[in-house]
């Protein structure tokens, strides 16, 4: 099983300030990765997939990157619906896919 | 626009089984580029994916749940269930119905709003 863990598990910020989140896989997954975000009581939304591609309707200030087993999801300006949770998922291991733990963005 | 809606009982008795319903409008079930699962989500807690229907019927399970769980269609009314045999207190989560596309693959593009489920007697 493919393990992905996530830091920081909360990150405090101020709107208009950037967000770094990381997602580290336990073996190499080449792109094979995504980002949800959740907002509370909403389900999860599909942000990026295969590390850098941007979903339908996803912001520009949003974008991913990494390959092998380090990833990253970059807000450039953190706007006030962007303080939720995200998630990173992996596809490598298809048919059986992972999330990873969730980082918390909130405001500072 | 596609759109999901689980439905079924919001409350369990241990050791009974969890038994949910996943409706979907806007996409057919028997469109060969979609996959169908179901992911759970404690409370508070992150997401674990339970399993996967294919438009053919067959299923992917997660290896962890696998003994427990079964996954069927119902082509007519454009339904898919979840079936979790013997449950206990771990098994207390939203439960959600999602698509996984094509393009992009293997990832969960629309999503239901998510059923609770309590396991409690």
């Amino acid at each position: 099983e493919i393990v992905l863990t996530q830091s920081p598990a909360t990150l405090s910020l101020s709107p208009g300030e950037r967000a770094t989140l990381s997602c580290r896989a336990s073996q190499s997954i080449s792109n094979y990765l995504g980002w949800y975000q959740q907002k509370p009581g909403q389900a999860p939304r599909l942000l990026i997939y295969d590390a850098s591609n941007r979903a339908t309707g996803t912001p520009a200030r949003f974008s991913g990157s990494g390959s092998g087993t380090d990833f990253t999801l970059t807000i450039s300006s953190l706007e006030p619906e962007d303080f939720a949770v995200y998630y990173c998922q992996q596809r490598s291991n298809w048919p059986h896919l992972t999330f990873g733990p969730g980082t918390k963005v909130e405001i500072k | 626009q596609v759109q999901l809606h689980e439905s079924g009982p919001g409350l369990v008795k241990p050791s009974q089984t969890l038994s949910l319903t996943c409706t979907v409008t806007g996409a057919s079930l028997r469109r060969s580029e979609d996959f169908w699962s179901w992911i759970r989500q404690p409370a508070g807690k992150g997401l674990e994916w339970i399993g996967r229907l294919y438009p053919s019927g067959s299923t992917n399970y997660n290896p962890s749940l696998k003994s427990r769980v079964t996954m069927s269609v119902d082509r007519s009314n454009n339904q898919f269930s979840l079936k979790l045999t013997s449950v206990t207190a771990a098994d207390t989560a939203v439960y959600y119905c999602a698509r996984e596309s094509s393009l992009p693959p293997n990832f969960f593009d629309y999503w239901g709003q998510g059923a609770l489920v309590i396991v409690s007697s």
